[in-house]
């Protein structure tokens, strides 16, 4: 596609429940990245994937947050049992190569979820 | 562990006023640096990218400059419209990680 593609842009759901957001990236893209961004707070780095290899989890928060990339195609980013303070716009971006190579990230416009 | 600041929180300008947005970094060791746009309720939009070799990158209106020497970059708009209201961020790597640390963002009002 174009550019980043993201769904849902909007998820409300019940505490406790679990979600599972989508990220499409750029094709031929081979890095991938998810950041979170609660309400008048920065983003913050979850998790990482770079062509087929280990991906780096060191920003998920829980063992609730998982995600998973096949290959250099679309990326699940799965959170079990939520809570409040999951509440966030889920940002998914990419680059060619990773950010060690030609660098430049673009970002698709986020899934907003909502935990009630 | 790399933290960004960007300074000011928020700006107010006036129409076709040129103005400077600051970013600093505690780990001046950075190799990638990219500015973003972000308007409300949406993604963020790359402004500027600079690559490990480059000082400086030009965009129409935009300038941004990197002082490795010292973690600071800034962001130069020359001769604002309100159509540049939005939230400006900054984003650097992390000492030889693939993150991009990102600040909490400059909020630009331009009044027409």
């Amino acid at each position: 596609g174009a550019g980043v593609s993201q769904s849902p842009s909007n998820k409300v759901t019940e505490k406790g429940k679990d979600v599972e957001l989508r990220c499409d990236p750029i094709s031929g893209h081979t890095a991938l990245y998810w950041y979170r961004q609660r309400l008048g707070q920065g983003l913050e780095f979850l998790i990482y994937f770079q062509g087929n290899s280990a991906p780096d989890k060191s920003g998920l928060p829980s063992d609730r947050f998982s995600a998973e990339r096949t290959g250099e195609s679309v990326s699940t980013l799965t959170i079990q049992r939520t809570q409040q303070e999951d509440s966030a716009v889920y940002l998914c971006a990419s680059s060619l190569g990773g950010y060690w190579n030609t660098g430049e990230l673009f970002f698709g416009e986020g899934s907003r979820l909502t935990v009630l | 562990k790399q933290e960004v600041t960007q300074i000011p929180a928020a700006l107010s300008v006036p129409e076709g006023e040129n103005l400077v947005l600051n970013c600093s970094f505690t780990d001046s060791a950075i190799y990638n640096l990219q500015w973003f746009r972000q308007d409300p309720g949406k993604g963020l939009t790359s402004l500027l990218l600079i690559q490990s070799s480059q000082r400086e990158q030009t965009s129409g209106r935009l300038n941004a400059s990197l002082d490795k020497s010292s973690g600071r970059s800034t962001l130069y708009i020359a001769a604002s419209q309100p159509g540049d209201s939005a939230t400006y961020l900054c984003a650097g790597t992390q000492g030889g990680s693939e993150k991009l640390v990102f600040g909490k963002g400059t909020k630009l009002t331009v009044n027409p």
